[in-house]
C-alpha cells in the first residue's frame, strides 16, 4: 500500500525555472513531512521538513507548501541550477507508535543549463 | 561528507560468503536504522534500533542479521545472500525515533 504518492516521476526544467514536486498522503496521523535530495552514488540528504501546524516553510531556495485539508504538500525550488539535478523524495512520519519514515516514489529532476 | 559513516563503500560477495556492513555515527544519536535501496526506488526500511535495542524488524529474511554493539555503531551481518539482495544498503541515525533521520552514503552490495 503506497501511503505517500509523489509526482511527477521525472521533471526537466531550464536553469532559473521553478520546478515543483507534489506529494499526497492519506494517513492523518502523519505529523512530520521531510524532503530528501539524493545524488547518484550518495545517500539521501535531508533538505527541508515541515510539520502540519504551518502552511509554508522556506530554507534558502527551497520552499515547502503544505495543505493540511487537501493532505498534500509540495517542494518548490527557486532559481534552479544545474547542480540541483538529483532525485528528490518526499516522506512522512507518524508522531506516535513505530514512527517509520514512509517515502514517496521519487522524482528525478534535471535542470538544463 | 555525511556524519554517518558506512564501510565498505562497495562489496562484492558470492552467495556462500559471510560478510558484514558497518555504520558509525558520533553525533550522540540513540536511534539507528538500516535501509535497502534498489535502483530508481525509494529506501525501504529493514531494521530500527532505539537505545541499542531492536525495535523494528520489517520481516527481513534471516540471512540479514543486525547488531548494535554500542550507541555509535551498527552492523549488518550477511550470510547466504541471493542475487536479488544486490542493492545499496543505507544506514541512518537520529537523536531519538521522533527526530529527523540522517543518512550515510551507503554500501553498494553486489551478489554474484
Amino acid at each position: 500500500q503506497q501511503q505517500v504518492k509523489q509526482s511527477p516521476q521525472s521533471l526537466i526544467v531550464q536553469k532559473g525555472g521553478i520546478p515543483i514536486i507534489n506529494c499526497a498522503y492519506e494517513n492523518t496521523a502523519f505529523d512530520y513531512f521531510p524532503w530528501y535530495q539524493q545524488f547518484p552514488g550518495k545517500g539521501p540528504a535531508l533538505l527541508i521538513a515541515i510539520r502540519p501546524d504551518v502552511s509554508e516553510k522556506k530554507e534558502g531556495r527551497f520552499t515547502i507548501s503544505f495543505n493540511k485539508s487537501a493532505k498534500q504538500f509540495s517542494l518548490h525550488i527557486m532559481d534552479s541550477q544545474p547542480g540541483d539535478s538529483a532525485t528528490y523524495f518526499c516522506a512522512a512520519k507518524e508522531g506516535q507508535g513505530a514512527q517509520k519514515l514512509v517515502f514517496g516514489q521519487g522524482t528525478r529532476l534535471t535542470i538544463n543549463p | 561528507d555525511t556524519e554517518v559513516t558506512q564501510t565498505p563503500k562497495h562489496l562484492v560477495m558470492g552467495m556462500t560468503n559471510k560478510k558484514s556492513l558497518k555504520c558509525e555515527q558520533h553525533m550522540g544519536h540513540r536511534a539507528m536504522y538500516w535501509y535497502k535501496q534498489k535502483a530508481k526506488k525509494p529506501p525501504e526500511l529493514m531494521f530500527v534500533y532505539s537505545y541499542e535495542k531492536l525495535s523494528i524488524n520489517e520481516s527481513v529474511p534471516s540471512r540479514f542479521s543486525p547488531e548494535c554493539p554500542n550507541s555509535s555503531l551498527l552492523n549488518l551481518h550477511l550470510h547466504a545472500l541471493q542475487p536479488e539482495d544486490s542493492a545499496l544498503y543505507l544506514c541512518a541515525s537520529s537523536q531519538v525515533l521522533s527526530q529527523p533521520q540522517h543518512f550515510g552514503d551507503g554500501t553498494r552490495l553486489s551478489i554474484l
